[in-house]
């Protein structure tokens, strides 16, 4: 138990469909990521939030949406997906965007078909 | 651009060897983490390293910032410590963490 809590931890969607991945982290953390985990590559940065404003968004397509409700969740909602972005997403905190350690989720397991 | 690299890529060990994993970074850093990612894809913490030496049981870690390398040991390896092993880094310029491409490793029994 990391105290970072991802829903759900496994998602079949159609290309059509709009989903959205959720996490929650209990350890009073300012900062909060989602990643990108594809088969035979290195972890991706999808987002970086600060005090529930985006501080980075490192290119990534428009059918992945986030959303920072708060400091303590987060959200990836997902519209139209393809299968190439079929992966593991995993989503972090950290006390602050700089010099501190990060704590993982336990991810999202994400089939597109 | 700032790089993070591991190596071995793959490494097979019997189970009750040691072994060695390291992490060369091309830049400066202010934070250095070791993770394990577990078969069902969790990352788990091991060690918050930016220079020094920490140990945790048979694990332990030490950073050389000024080599720009950190090297986790795994001693008396156990089936359990197979995975993935990440090291990333954090740049002092940047909010960005930089991860490697990890290192695989199977204990077999």
């Amino acid at each position: 138990e990391t105290g970072v809590t991802q829903t759900p931890r496994h998602l079949v969607m159609g290309m059509t469909n709009k989903k959205s991945l959720k996490c929650e982290q209990h350890l009073g953390h300012n900062a909060m990521y989602w990643y990108k985990q594809s088969a035979k590559k290195p972890l991706e940065l999808m987002f970086v939030y600060s005090l529930e404003e985006r501080v980075e968004n490192n290119s990534v397509p428009s059918r992945f949406s986030p959303e920072c409700p708060n400091s303590s969740h987060l959200f990836l909602h997902l519209h139209t997906l393809q299968p190439e972005d079929s992966a593991l997403y995993l989503c972090a905190s950290s006390q602050s965007v700089t010099g501190n350690t990060i704590y993982f989720g336990e991810g999202s397991w994400l089939t597109v078909v | 651009g700032i790089q993070v690299e591991q190596s071995p890529p793959d490494l097979i060990l019997q189970e009750g060897a040691n072994s060695t994993l390291r992490c060369n970074f091309s830049d400066s850093v202010n934070n250095l983490q070791w993770f394990h990612q577990n078969p069902w894809g969790q990352l788990i913490n091991l060690f918050y390293i930016p220079s020094g030496t920490k140990q945790n049981g048979r694990l332990s870690a030490t950073t050389v910032a000024t080599e720009r390398y950190s090297l986790l040991y795994i001693s008396s390896s156990q089936t359990t410590d197979s995975g993935v092993y990440f090291c990333a880094a954090r740049y002092s310029s940047a909010s960005k963490i930089i991860f490697g491409s990890g290192t695989r490793l199977s204990i077999r029994p």
